[in-house]
């Protein structure tokens, strides 16, 4: 079966902007979690959505906020951008709302510049 | 969240067996041991996951003592491809965490011809 897709795989945006970054979870999973990856802060958890209602959230400013998708597709969305969210974007995707395996995408690489 | 310690980096020739061990003083009755592995620009992966004793997959072993203190990621005849960072995470798989996954600094191996 499909594996977690996250669109797009790159983006540019300029400081102020506001991005919008989209994930389909693997068929039949109804848990989807959002990371943030940089270099000096390393994997750090955003938020999870499952039956599209935020569960749990990280120790982010307001600026990152997402919501989840009847069909349990999930956006991210980050307003007023500034450079420190430079970063790689991972979603994964779980079966249920539990520590079980979860399952990554490739990311999205946000350049801010 | 029990916390975690790894060694941040090893080195190792192809064809060699290799260990990483991870420290969890704080580990909790209910807490799981789970390792992922993650390639660069790439979302991690699930390598495996295990409560006490022993856990053997086709991609890994992973021994953990039965004061479940630390844990042992035992990878066999490694292979340049399995050059990426490795974690350990340890957390409660039977009480709602909100899909939050905690990942230290993680384990860069290198795995040299």
């Amino acid at each position: 079966k499909a594996g977690v897709t996250q669109t797009p795989r790159y983006l540019i945006k300029t400081r102020g902007q506001q991005v919008t970054l989209s994930c389909s979870p693997i068929s039949g999973h109804r848990s989807v979690s959002w990371y943030q990856q940089t270099p000096g802060q390393g994997l750090q958890f955003l938020f999870e959505y499952f039956s599209e209602t935020q569960r749990n959230k990280g120790n982010f400013p307001g600026r990152f906020s997402g919501r989840q998708f009847s069909n349990s597709r999930s956006e991210m969305n980050v307003s007023t951008l500034e450079l420190g969210d430079s970063a790689l974007y991972l979603c994964a995707s779980s079966l249920e709302h539990m520590n079980t395996e979860a399952f990554f995408g490739q990311g999205t690489r946000l350049t801010v510049v | 969240l029990a916390k975690t310690t790894q060694p941040i980096s090893m080195d190792s020739y192809e064809g060699q067996e290799v260990n990483i061990t991870c420290s969890h003083n704080n580990i909790a009755t209910n807490d799981y041991i789970t390792w992922y592995q993650q390639f660069p620009s790439q979302g991690p992966r699930f390598i495996i996951q295990g409560y006490k004793t022993k856990v053997t997959n086709e991609v890994a072993s992973l021994f953990i003592p039965a004061d479940r203190k630390s844990s042992t990621l035992s990878l066999p005849r490694v292979s340049l491809s399995d050059t990426a960072v490795y974690y350990c995470l340890v957390g409660d798989m039977l009480r709602n965490q909100g899909g939050k996954l905690i990942f230290g600094q993680g384990t860069e191996l290198s795995v040299k011809p």
